[in-house]
């Protein structure tokens, strides 16, 4: 599948360091997501991009910063992590947040 | 507001038996339903959605559901299951709308040789 890509696949990262998530969609949609999906929980949608502009934030911590430079990119900046924001980081696209086409994800580790 | 509740958290199989993922869901309002699978290390693929029209839903490696709106329920079923379908399922609602989608905890299918 490569309508949606994630860069790094795995990433392993200290507290103090400062990192950033790549996510990048070749389907042309207008809507781009990110989610957390940690170990025995339910996935938890962070954040939604319609046409650049950010329409949701879920009550997440700042420490996590996105961006959307235009409806193709979606990154997400990570800095001064906690050992509990380890888990996979899943982008999505979709059409008007129809149908969404998942990434493969990025597994975090921080240490 | 919309949820989603899959009521079994694990189920195992045998292979060549069927089986029935069971989901139900919440919402004052039509919802377009999905159904998405994921397998280690991957990321959710879908396997089939229902928006409107026949309430029987046929997807991808003979996965079908139907949808049963006065059981609000959207059960995905597959009569003979394989190893290959071991991973974890997860049924999905989005208001008929500009809405995000909302995800139930997922249900992991061990099928066993």
């Amino acid at each position: 599948e490569t309508g949606v890509t994630q860069t790094p696949r795995h990433l392993v990262m200290g507290m103090t360091n400062k990192k950033s998530l790549k996510c990048e969609q070749h389907l042309g949609h207008n809507a781009m997501y990110w989610y957390k999906q940690s170990a025995k929980k339910p996935l938890e949608l962070m954040f939604v991009y319609n046409f650049k502009e950010q329409t949701e934030n879920n009550s997440v911590p700042s420490r996590f910063s996105p961006e959307c430079p235009n409806s193709s990119h979606l990154f997400l900046h990570l800095h001064t992590l906690q050992p509990e924001d380890s888990a996979l980081y899943l982008c999505a696209s979709s059409q008007d947040q129809g149908e969404q086409f998942f990434g493969p994800g990025t597994r975090l580790t921080v240490l | 507001a919309q949820s989603v509740t899959q009521l079994d958290s694990q189920v195992p199989v045998f292979e060549e038996a069927p089986v029935e993922l069971r989901c139900n869901y919440s919402s004052s309002v039509s919802v377009y339903l999905f159904w998405y699978v994921q397998y280690p290390n991957q990321g959710l693929q879908l396997l089939l959605k229902y928006l409107s029209g026949s309430t029987l839903v046929k997807g991808i490696n003979g996965f079908e559901a139907e949808f049963n709106k006065s059981q609000t329920s959207f059960h995905l079923r597959k009569p003979s299951v394989h190893i290959s379908d071991t991973a974890e399922y997860f049924c999905a609602v989005t208001r008929s709308g500009n809405t995000p989608l909302v995800f139930g905890k997922g249900t992991r299918l061990s099928v066993i040789a």
